[in-house]
């Protein structure tokens, strides 16, 4: 199975200040079609996971554009320009390039 | 509007079965396949398995094979899955979550084993 390691585990931030979270896959995501199945979700407490990126870089409807998707391979980045109250939250990136579907270890993010 | 509709909260005994629903609304169950993902209490998520509801195809993670059972009823446009001999480490929330994006969410089923 892929791994998804995720650093770090905690991330404390004063708001307006940016951040960023690694995920690294034991394996390249590439599938051969060209696409890379890599996307990030927020489980804030008490509602259910959101989706933020998907495929890497895009980002999904309705979700504000001070977040971002980068990267490639093995190597995976989200950032958040200016972190906001609302931000608050477990962070986890998750792969649908090889079954079975995997998902990171989460990160913490926690205002300083 | 989509939305995905679980079942209740459910307390159930050691040894038995538990079957949860997912009541998909504003699409065509039969469109996207229907992922499950597990969450212990302060813990990460962990993707159960899949099925296509056009055809009932799953694919399950390894460790869940003997645990869940999805299926899926084109006529309700509801999906379920069904958790057989559970034991404490089965206490968990369940979601339901709408294609390989995991682009719509359930609000979750708290399933509590405990005698």
């Amino acid at each position: 199975d892929v791994v998804l390691t995720q650093t770090p585990p905690t991330l404390s931030a004063t708001i307006g200040q940016s951040v960023s979270i690694s995920c690294r896959s034991s394996q390249s995501l590439l599938q051969s079609n060209g696409n890379t199945y890599l996307h990030w979700l927020v489980k804030r407490p008490g509602q259910s996971p959101q989706l933020l990126i998907y495929s890497v870089s895009r980002l999904e409807s309705g979700v504000p554009n001070r977040f971002s998707g980068s990267g490639s391979g093995t190597d995976f980045t989200l950032k958040i320009s200016g972190v906001e109250a609302e931000d608050l939250g477990v962070y986890y990136c998750v792969q649908g390039s090889h079954a079975p579907w995997t998902f990171g270890g989460g990160t913490k993010l926690e205002l300083k | 509007e989509v939305l995905l509709q679980q079942s209740g909260a459910e307390l159930v005994r050691p040894g038995s079965s538990v079957k949860i629903s997912c009541k998909a609304s504003g699409y065509n169950l039969t469109d996207h396949y229907m992922h499950w993902v597990k969450q212990r209490p302060e813990q990460g998520l962990v993707w159960i398995g899949r099925i296509n509801p056009a055809n009932g195809n799953t694919v399950y993670a390894e460790k869940f094979k003997n645990k869940a059972t999805l299926t899926a009823d084109k006529s309700s446009n509801t999906a379920y899955m069904q958790l057989s001999s559970l034991t404490s480490e089965d206490t968990a929330t369940y979601f339901c979550t709408r294609s390989g994006y995991f682009d719509y969410w359930g609000q979750g089923v708290t399933v509590t084993v405990s005698s």
